[in-house]
């Protein structure tokens, strides 16, 4: 069936590193991929999304690119802040037939940016 | 604007005990779900709607029923509490189509003694 897998965390930076988190899918059709945030104490919400194979999402200096070749949809900023520190969801939706409404999220990773 | 309206926000409750958690919406969103999210399991589907009348089970329905009587509302219904529904339960809506962008509400942790 549909699934994501992500990198296990928790991840620890210091502040301007550079974060990369895995995400990598398994998907019979051809789903749109979604990267959520979560911040302490909150519900989850949008951070960034792609449709198509090589469509890139970027939003707040982190981006992913949709690679179709390695079913992949990494999450990447270059220069982390201690307010980045919440956990990180992978998602993905195929919004057709059997799977109509439904939104399939990895298992989350957390991170902690320290200054 | 209110968004994804999630009551209540903490809930105590007996093994055995029945509740209902409720959840309203009031962006038109033909899409709703109700996930659960437990260390280490990240958010798992319970129920889902794609519109009022139509209902569907996710990948952890056993102990939840569901109904979507209008567009606005998806109440979460446990039968019969048990100790390992003890959760953080979080509600989403969306519109349909593809890349359609989830909003979900604020969570209800809830404790089953």
């Amino acid at each position: 069936g549909d699934s994501v897998t992500q990198m296990e965390g928790p991840v620890t930076l210091s502040e301007e590193a550079f974060l990369t988190i895995n995400c990598t899918y398994t998907a019979t059709g051809y789903p749109s991929l979604f990267w959520y945030v979560q911040y302490p104490g909150e519900g989850l919400q949008l951070l960034l999304k792609a449709t198509k194979a090589d469509d890139k999402g970027s939003n707040k200096g982190f981006e992913a690119t949709y690679r179709k070749e390695t079913t992949s949809f990494h999450l990447e900023k270059g220069s982390v802040q201690v307010s980045d520190s919440a956990v990180y969801f992978c998602a993905l939706m195929i919004d057709r037939g059997s799977t109509l409404g439904r939104l399939y999220f990895g298992r989350g990773t957390q991170l902690t940016v320290w200054p | 604007n209110a968004g994804v309206t999630q009551t209540p926000k903490f809930q105590v409750l007996k093994t055995g005990q029945s509740m209902t958690l409720q959840c309203a919406q009031d962006m038109n969103h033909e899409y709703m779900s109700w996930y659960r999210q437990d260390p280490g399991m990240g958010l798992r589907l319970i129920h889902y709607s794609v519109g009022a009348g139509i209902t569907d089970q996710g990948e952890v329905p056993n102990g939840y029923n569901v109904s979507r009587s209008t567009t606005e509302d998806f109440p979460l219904r446990l039968l019969s509490a048990a100790p390992s529904q003890t959760s953080v339960y979080f509600c989403a809506s969306r519109r349909s189509g593809e890349m359609t962008e989830a909003f979900f509400g604020q969570g209800t942790r809830l404790t089953v003694v």
